[in-house]
């Protein structure tokens, strides 16, 4: 099946640094890419869509300055997050279409945890 | 907004089978999705069922889904102590968004 990668897995970090995380689609190509937070023991929170070539969608609530999206190209999606604080902390996972209508895949998940 | 809702915790005996259910609200949903999730793991995407269809079986797993009702279920067959995780039902709607519920923690005793 479809493979996504995400790197790093986990990060720490200081506060008021900026921290990027890459999405990668390893066998397809994505045009679309959603960038996801989870909360421990929640379920998951969908902050913006991706999509190459153009600007990214954000949720409502969420800080398109804080959390930067990239889709530079078909396999690779980026999310910045600039001048982090410990109410960052979280787990942040991206997905992205498959080739087959309905599939959806999501990479292994970044954990960023802020000092 | 949609909402999904499913019971939060199971627990099965090793060899029995699980069944989780979940009940969405979103009349347009296209796909429901069933996803795994290990302790400090993404997501792993077990099956997905097209909302025309009312039934699709691949191997040990078996998804129900009654559109009149809203609700889908994910049947395990001989279930194994590898099955122990969070599964998540989602929904996707018109607007391509998913749409989660909380994770059932499924423990499978010995």
């Amino acid at each position: 099946g479809a493979v996504v990668s995400q790197h790093p897995s986990w990060v720490i970090c200081k506060s008021g640094t900026s921290v990027k995380i890459e999405c990668r689609s390893l066998d397809f190509q994505a045009t679309t890419m959603f960038w996801y937070r989870q909360f421990p023991k929640q379920s998951l929170m969908l902050m913006a869509t991706s999509n190459e070539g153009s600007k990214a969608t954000y949720e409502q609530g969420v800080e398109k300055d804080k959390f930067l999206i990239n889709h530079a190209s078909l396999t690779l999606s980026t999310l910045t997050v600039t001048s982090a604080h410990p109410e960052d902390s979280s787990f942040y996972i991206c997905s992205a279409s498959g080739e087959r209508t309905g599939e959806l895949f999501f990479g292994e998940g970044s954990r960023l945890t802020v000092l | 907004g949609e909402d999904v809702e499913q019971s939060l915790f199971l627990s099965v005996r090793e060899g029995d089978s699980s069944v989780i259910n979940c009940t969405y609200t979103d009349s347009s949903s296209t796909y429901l999705y069933w996803y795994k999730q290990e302790p400090g793991a993404g997501l792993q995407l077990l099956t997905y069922i097209f909302s025309n269809m009312d039934m699709k079986q691949d191997q040990r797993l078996t998804v129900l889904l009654n559109k009149k009702d809203k609700h889908l279920s994910l049947r395990i067959a001989d279930t194994q102590t590898g099955d122990s995780a969070i599964y998540f039902c989602a929904e996707k709607g018109e607007d391509y968004k998913l749409s989660f519920g909380a994770g059932t923690t499924v423990t499978v005793r010995a």
